[in-house]
Formats: C-alpha cells, structure tokens, sequence
C-alpha cells in the first residue's frame, strides 16, 4: 500500500523540549515538505527537500530542523527556540519538485505544548 | 512575497445550493492547483490549472484559471452534504518555482 506516513497522530510536549515528528513515505517520490497549518490559516512551508541529503528553508523555518538522509524519510524536529510550536504539521511528497507536480500528503500530527 | 487570497473564509449553504470560492493572487501564477481537506483530515489533490483561461469540471465541480493567470474559482453545483469540508488554492509562479503558496482557504458547511 503506497503513501505517506506521519507518527504519532497526537503529540503532546513539555515548553522546552525538542520534538522530532515523523514522515516516511513509499512512493518513491523525491521531493519531500514540511507544512505547517494552524486553525483558519492555510498551509505554510517549513521545510522542503528536492534529493536525499540536501534541503531548504521555506518561509517559516526559524525554530525548526529537518534531515533528509534516506530516499524515504524526512523527519522535522520542533526546537525550543520555536515561539509558538503548537500546530498541525503536514508532510508531503511530491515526483520531483517541479512545476506542475502535485503535492501527496500525509495524514499529519498535531503537536500540543504545554 | 507572493501571496494567495482567498474568499469567502466560510460559507454556510443549504444542501443542493450553489457554492463558489475565490482565490487572486498578487502576482502572475504559472499555475494553480486546488486541495480539498475534509474535517480532521489532510489536504488531498483535486485539479492543476495551467493555461489562461482554462476552465475544467469534475462532475458537479467547475475550476476556472483567469485570463491574467492572476484569479482562480471553484463552483460546486448543488452540494452535498459530501462536500463538506476546507477547499484551498496553492499558487505557484515561474517557470523553476516549485513552492505552492496556499490561500487560507473556504471552509464549507452544508446543511441537510
């Protein structure tokens, strides 16, 4: 069954502790983002990345940090420096980066911190 | 930077009305695409508008790409109680831009 992952659905954090969210997908796609969506808000890029090794920042990146060391698996970690954590964050995956690829996502994890 | 505005935020319609929203963009888009997210889910793909003036339809849903590439529409002909849900319009501009700025999307509620 092809797609994409995100674990856990709920996560739930401490004020100044690191969190790192899950996305794995199996659609041998290269192209891989970070959203995140908060209530009456439409999505915001965090993080995305066009190959393995190799990512960049979109236009919220300040408190976050992602890897892209496998094909498959790009996990996003929510730092303490991020003012204001508490989000829905989507992953998603595209083909190739390109112009008129469509973007799959994830079911998503929504992050409580308390 | 770009930005994607889109209208209304909500709208509430009795099953079997129309419904219609509205996405403008600040700049000039190489295309649009359209995502539906229903209640608790995540956004999933329904269209990509490429060239001006490109109309499309999906069974009772009709998108529209402006002539100036600049404004998109969605209208669903007499809903349902299936279509509830947030509709947004992602935006991309240039020929090597890959980034989608999505609009804040319209979240629509169907009464029975």
């Amino acid at each position: 069954d092809g797609g994409i992952t995100q674990s856990p659905k709920y996560l739930f954090r401490k004020e100044g502790q690191n969190v790192t969210l899950s996305c794995e997908q199996n659609l041998n796609h290269d192209a891989m983002y970070w959203y995140r969506q908060d209530p009456g808000q439409g999505l915001r890029l965090i993080y995305y990345s066009q190959i393995v090794n190799d990512f960049q920042k979109g236009d919220i990146a300040e408190g976050y940090s992602v890897s892209r060391e496998k094909k498959e698996s790009f996990p996003l970690t929510v730092t303490s420096a991020q003012k204001n954590p508490t989000a829905f964050y989507l992953c998603a995956s595209s083909r190739v980066a390109g112009n008129t690829d469509t973007q799959y996502f994830g079911p998503g994890t929504r992050l409580t911190v308390l | 930077g770009q930005q994607v505005m889109q209208i209304p935020q909500y709208q509430h319609v009795q099953e079997g009305e129309d419904f219609t929203t509205y996405c403008n963009s600040s700049t000039t888009l190489s295309n649009i695409q359209w995502y539906k997210q229903r209640p608790g889910g995540h956004p999933v793909f329904l269209i990509q508008l490429v060239k001006s003036g490109e109309v499309k339809k999906q069974k009772r849903l009709t998108f529209q790409f402006g002539e100036a590439k600049k404004n998109s529409s969605l209208h669903i002909t007499a809903t349902q109680t299936t279509d509830v849900g947030t509709y947004f319009c992602a935006g991309r501009t240039g020929a090597g831009s890959y980034q989608l700025t999505f609009g804040k999307g319209t979240k629509l509620s169907v009464i029975p």
